[in-house]
């Protein structure tokens, strides 16, 4: 079955500093790869995602993340964080051979402090 | 657009009572989804409807987990009767086409207490 992991349950940085929420994953197939993103009291909001072509995807908010296959990590970046980019992260892969269903991880915490 | 719309949001029910969830998944979207989300167990799928089928049901929990779609623009989760086991945060999402490759919308969640 496939798996995502996110090895750190929260990250903090300064705002205005780079950013980075780690995810890898592990796959039989391709890897259909995602990112969402939980703010308090809210549903996940979709960042971006990787299907095929560019190993960089830019996605909403100023967000980024670099699919790498021999490291089997996608994970998410921004150049400047802001103090609104608080917030539960996930990463997700598509659970094949299903067409639909996808795998979460356990969500990493992001605080950005002013 | 309005989004995907679940109601209510809030839930404070007693042991042994009914709880009906609703979901209005984004107008056009074939697929719906409900996922529950605790700290425990993170983010869990119960079931999948494509063109208001019900596709896969393995992730409810028991028989006292049942789940609708009358048409394409209504979803309810019941649970009869709920447990203190059963709090947590109920999602609705709902994407267009294929959700392994298309984006989930999610609604606000349900967050329901059973006491």
């Amino acid at each position: 079955a496939q798996s995502v992991a996110q090895p750190e349950d929260q990250v903090n940085v300064a705002e205005g500093n780079p950013l980075t929420v780690k995810c890898t994953y592990s796959v039989s197939g391709n890897p259909y790869l995602f990112w969402y993103v939980q703010y308090p009291n809210r549903g996940l909001q979709f960042l971006l995602k990787y299907i095929t072509g560019d190993n960089l995807v830019k996605g909403s908010y100023g967000f980024e993340a670099e699919f790498n296959k021999s490291q089997t990590s996608f994970h998410l970046k921004k150049p400047s964080a802001l103090v609104s980019d608080s917030a539960l992260y996930f990463c997700a892969v598509r659970d094949e051979p299903s067409d639909y269903k996808l795998s979460f991880g356990a969500g990493t915490t992001v605080t950005v402090r002013a | 657009d309005a989004g995907v719309i679940q109601s209510p949001r809030h839930e404070v029910t007693e042991m042994g009572q009914e709880v009906t969830l609703r979901c209005k998944p984004i107008s056009g979207h074939n697929s719906l989804f409900w996922y529950r989300q605790t700290m425990m167990r993170g983010l869990e799928l119960l079931i999948y409807f494509n063109n208001n089928v019900p596709i896969d049901d393995s992730g409810m929990p028991e028989d006292r987990f049942s789940a609708k779609m009358p048409n394409a623009s209504f979803s309810t989760l019941k649970i009869q009767p709920s447990e203190p086991r059963d709090s947590a945060v109920y999602f609705c999402a709902s994407s267009l086409g294929l959700a392994g490759v298309n984006e989930q919308y999610f609604g606000p969640g349900t967050r329901l207490t059973v006491t």
